[in-house]
């Protein structure tokens, strides 16, 4: 099976604009969940989605949005960004299950100058 | 407030050797409880879990203690290889309610010397 895939990899935006972030999730799953990385921070939990309904959410600002698709595909949506936006972004997939693993994709680099 | 900890930033050990990762937790409601490991430049890599029904599970190399009165858990590996060389996250969740959510630590850097 293959993995989870997030494009793009790399990005580079300045203050004030907006960036959408893809994922694709390992066949078969239909939960996607999205974490923001940080050096001082760690792994950071943004949303979870489930059949195209959001199910958590964490402690993020409302710029940050998301939503699934059909085909459980994901996208991840960050509106008038900031510096301190600066971030791998992660997503993961999984079974949705509360016992079950998530898996993860390589993550997007997001850097905003 | 941070829910789960890993206090130890960095842990050096060497090739053959054991190396012990440890995690601790403050919410009595986390009922299970995942290792994974990070190299730079991917993403976390699932390494083994275990419900709180348990105390010990092992996977080859890998085997997880949990200690529930201490809200506890770590990692041993062993024995120890160069290409465990990387970052490890503790993570935890529960089942109650419609959380979905991991709880992820800071990390401890392992590196494993030749």
């Amino acid at each position: 099976k293959a993995g989870v895939t997030q494009t793009p990899r790399y990005l580079i935006k300045t203050r004030g604009q907006q960036v959408t972030l893809s994922c694709s999730p390992i066949s078969g799953h239909r939960s996607v969940s999205w974490y923001q990385q940080t050096p001082g921070q760690g792994l950071q939990f943004l949303f979870e989605y489930f059949s195209e309904t959001q199910r958590n959410k964490g402690n993020f600002p409302g710029r940050f949005s998301g939503r699934q698709f059909s085909n459980s595909r994901s996208e991840m949506n960050v509106s008038t960004l900031e510096l301190g936006d600066s971030a791998l972004y992660l997503c993961a997939s999984g079974q949705g299950g509360s016992y079950n693993e998530q898996f993860f994709g390589p993550g997007t680099r997001l850097t905003v100058l | 407030d941070q829910q789960v900890k890993q206090n130890s930033p960095s842990l050096s050990v060497q090739e053959g050797r054991i190396s012990i990762l440890n995690c601790d937790y403050t919410n009595s409601m986390f009922d299970y409880f995942l290792w994974y490991k990070k190299y730079p430049a991917e993403g976390p890599t699932f390494l083994i879990s275990i419900s709180s029904i348990k105390d010990k599970n092992e996977d080859g190399r890998f085997t997880v203690f949990l200690n529930k009165s201490a809200k506890h858990l770590s990692l041993h590996i062993v024995p120890s290889q160069p290409g465990d060389s990387a970052v490890y996250f503790c993570a935890a969740s529960f089942s109650g309610g419609s959380n979905y959510k991991l709880t992820f630590g800071k990390g401890t850097l392992l590196t494993v010397n030749p």
